[in-house]
C-alpha cells in the first residue's frame, strides 16, 4: 500500500533556530516523487520542495531543504532559520504510477509548525 | 501568470442537496486534480481531469462527478451530500499528467453541510 506517515502532530521553534520534520513512506513502486506542502491558515497548499526517488543529491529550495534517505523511506523536511511567517501546517505527500499516477498525491496527515519569537 | 482559482469561497448546504464548485488552472496548465481535506487530515485525492477526460480516481462514491471544459477550467458536482462531505475542496493544477509536474493549488472551497 501506498503511504505517507507524519508522526509529529505539533513542533515548536524558536525564530532562527532550524527545525526537522518528520516523513516516512511505504510504496513498492521503485520510481516515486516525494513533496512537501505548507498551508497556512487562509488553506492555500503552497509547494516547497520535491525529490525524485532517483536523485542523487538531497534537494534544496531556499531555505528548505530534504533529508532524503531511501533505504530507511524517510524524507524529512529541515527548515533552517525559522521565521514566524513559517508557522503553519506542513504536509509530506508522494506520487508514483502504483498510486494511480503521477498527479495523484498522497498525503500526509500534517505536522503543526509554530514558530515562536 | 494568473494562479488557480475557485469558487465560491465557502458554501453552506444541507444534507441531500446537491453542490457545485468551480475550479480555473493556471494558465497554460492542461491537468486539473481535485482534493477533499477533512477538518484535522491531509487531503484526499477525488479525481484528475486531463483534457477533458477523467484520467484516475480515487475511493470517492459516483455521487461526487466532474468536468472539465476545453479552456481546462473544471467542476465538481456532489449530490446527495451528506454531513460527512463538509469539508475543504482544493484544486490543483499542472502541465501534463505524467512525470514529475507540480501541482499548483487554489485556495480551496469551504463545504459545510448542515
Amino acid at each position: 500500500a501506498q503511504k505517507i506517515t507524519q508522526t509529529q502532530p505539533g513542533m515548536f521553534v524558536q525564530e532562527k533556530e532550524a527545525v526537522t520534520l518528520d516523513c516516512t513512506y511505504d510504496t513498492s513502486d521503485p520510481s516515486y516523487g516525494l513533496f512537501w506542502y505548507k498551508q497556512p491558515s487562509s488553506g492555500e497548499m503552497i509547494f516547497l520542495i520535491y525529490q525524485g526517488s532517483y536523485d542523487q543529491q538531497n534537494a534544496t529550495e531556499g531555505r528548505y531543504s530534504l533529508n532524503f534517505q531511501k533505504a530507511r523511506k524517510s524524507a524529512n523536511l529541515v527548515i533552517s532559520a525559522s521565521q514566524l511567517g513559517d508557522s503553519a501546517m506542513y504536509f509530506c505527500a508522494m506520487s508514483s504510477m502504483l498510486s494511480g499516477g503521477y498527479n495523484k498525491l498522497i498525503f500526509g496527515a500534517g505536522t503543526r509548525l509554530a514558530v515562536h519569537p | 501568470e494568473t494562479g488557480v482559482t475557485q469558487s465560491p469561497t465557502h458554501l453552506i448546504k444541507t444534507r441531500g442537496q446537491q453542490v457545485t464548485l468551480r475550479c480555473s488552472s493556471q494558465s497554460g496548465h492542461n491537468t486539473v486534480s481535485w482534493y477533499q481535506q477533512a477538518l484535522g487530515q491531509g487531503p484526499q485525492f477525488i479525481f484528475q481531469y486531463y483534457r477533458e477526460e477523467e484520467n484516475g480516481r480515487g475511493n470517492f462514491p459516483p455521487r461526487f462527478s466532474g468536468l472539465q471544459f476545453p479552456n481546462y477550467s473544471s467542476e465538481l458536482n456532489v449530490n446527495a451530500l451528506e454531513l460527512d462531505d463538509s469539508a475543504l475542496y482544493l484544486c490543483a493544477s499542472s502541465l501534463g499528467s505524467g512525470g514529475r509536474n507540480e501541482q499548483f493549488f487554489g485556495p480551496g472551497t469551504r463545504l459545510t453541510v448542515l
